[in-house]
């Protein structure tokens, strides 16, 4: 059963860093890109990054770009999403997802439950 | 920015048929939008219903069908059940990035 749990969200002054994580199980994670997605509770969802499977190639939502990276452990089973000059605007649900298929369109279909990071001073 | 359009709310009676659209500022969407639909309860995390336009996960109801309608992605929902009460979203790829749409409250009432 695959299984994917986020950690290290939580509350940090505007302008500050977090690093954020997400530990997979129940796939053979080397196999698969990985993704991750935002969402302010009680608003719609945004796609924030999404890294390859072998950790080569990485992509990010405009209103992340060159604030965020992410990045994959494949020996850890883990995925990383590095957060800098954060904002109040990126208060957030933070959630990881195992992209569907082996096609780099194909988005995602398996979601962790998410962990909220807050932007406030 | 590539905005994706839906519509706000939609009402369906139980055992009836409703359509959900999604559309690109971008223009006509076609398969190449590989075009995903989420389902999210209150409360709960979003489930996956259906990707690259029409194909179901294993999980995903029968009654749930994906399609290319008019210049948008769609989804179908035909016999609808009073738990497919939620938010659905949709999701776009576009320009090597992925891009929702605002939500569909979709009562059955």
């Amino acid at each position: 059963q695959v299984h994917l749990v986020e950690s290290g969200g939580g509350v940090v002054q505007p302008g500050g860093s977090l690093r954020l994580s997400c530990a997979a199980s129940g796939f053979t994670f080397s196999a698969y890109g990985m993704h991750w997605v935002r969402q302010v509770p009680g608003k719609g969802l945004e796609w924030v990054a999404v890294v390859s499977d072998d950790g080569w190639h990485t992509q990010y939502g405009d209103p992340v770009k060159g604030r965020f990276s992410i990045s994959r452990d494949n020996s850890k089973n883990t995925v990383y999403l590095e957060m800098n000059r954060l904002t109040p605007e990126d208060t957030a649900l933070y959630h990881c997802a195992k992209r569907t298929t082996g096609r780099w369109q194909d988005a995602f279909d398996i979601w962790g439950q998410g962990t909220m990071v807050t932007v406030s001073s | 920015q590539t905005v994706v359009t839906q519509e706000p709310s939609l009402t369906v009676s139980p055992g009836g048929t409703v359509t959900l659209t999604c559309a690109s500022s971008t223009g006509t969407v076609t398969s190449v939008y590989y075009a995903n639909w989420f389902q999210q309860k209150p409360g709960q995390t979003p489930r996956a219903l259906i990707y690259s336009t029409t194909y179901k996960h294993s999980w995903t109801p029968a009654r749930f069908s994906g399609s290319l309608l008019g210049g948008k992605a769609a989804l179908t929902l035909s016999g609808a059940q009073p738990e497919d009460e939620a938010e659905y979203y949709c999701l776009l790829y576009y320009d090597d990035a992925w891009f929702f749409g605002g939500g569909t409250k979709l009562t059955v009432l």
